[in-house]
């Protein structure tokens, strides 16, 4: 089975960097996605890792360590628009050559002014 | 190029009653998938398809039904609805299932069942 675990609620200020972190537990790991949300919409891909590192995509980046089971995202030069809820996903082999995502619950980051 | 869509946007139900959502795609990907999301539980999987004509149970599949008749259709069917099923629905679609193809998600529906 898959565990996921990342942090319910983070507040920062505007302008200040955040990391958001991941933990997960599975069999069969393949990658790591984030993924945004903002209220009432759809999750939209920001990043993924395949391999041990950090991923830069302008102001965010996502770092995996697949021996500790563990992800984060950086989001520098927060926005106000860069309030919603951040997802952790793990890609995992479920089976007749085929890979399932599994998401964790999310945590949603609010800005303030 | 539209992406994801799913129709309807909102419905309401109510217990018993039964209801279809159309989810379509024009990206030409062969995975498709169907999730809910609730509070406190993070997007769950219900039913996915590798193919046209090919379905697969996800975590959470009891009291739905698709089908893939289509290549860029995928439904899902509540044949009888309970109000635990109220929850927002969303589908997604992907070239391939490794870690480096993306699920792309259409715009949800939000059903509440009374």
């Amino acid at each position: 089975g898959q565990n996921i675990d990342q942090p319910t609620e983070m507040t920062a200020t505007e302008g200040a960097i955040v990391q958001i972190n991941c933990t997960y537990q599975t069999s069969g790991f393949n990658g790591l996605f984030w993924y945004q949300q903002h209220a009432g919409e759809a999750p939209t891909f920001l990043s993924y890792n395949v391999l041990d590192g950090l991923e830069e995509k302008g102001r965010f980046s996502s770092f995996l360590s697949r021996s500790k089971g563990y992800s984060y995202l950086l989001l520098k030069e927060l926005q106000m628009k860069d309030s919603a809820s951040y997802l952790c996903a793990v890609t995992a082999y479920s089976g007749a050559g085929s890979y399932q995502l599994t998401f964790g619950k999310g945590t949603k980051l609010s800005v303030i002014p | 190029n539209a992406g994801v869509t799913q129709t309807p946007k909102f419905r309401v139900l109510k217990t018993g009653q039964s209801m279809t959502l159309l989810c379509a795609q024009d990206m030409n990907h062969e995975y498709m998938y169907w999730y809910r999301q609730d509070p406190g539980m993070g997007l769950r999987l219900i039913h996915y398809s590798v193919g046209e004509g090919t379905t697969a149970k996800g975590e959470v599949p009891d009291g739905y039904n698709v089908s893939r008749l289509k290549k860029q259709n995928f439904l899902l069917g509540l044949e009888s609805a309970a109000p635990s099923q109220t929850s927002v629905y969303f589908c997604a679609s992907s070239s391939g299932t490794s870690a480096t193809d993306t699920q792309y998600f259409g715009p949800g529906t939000r059903l509440t069942v009374l």
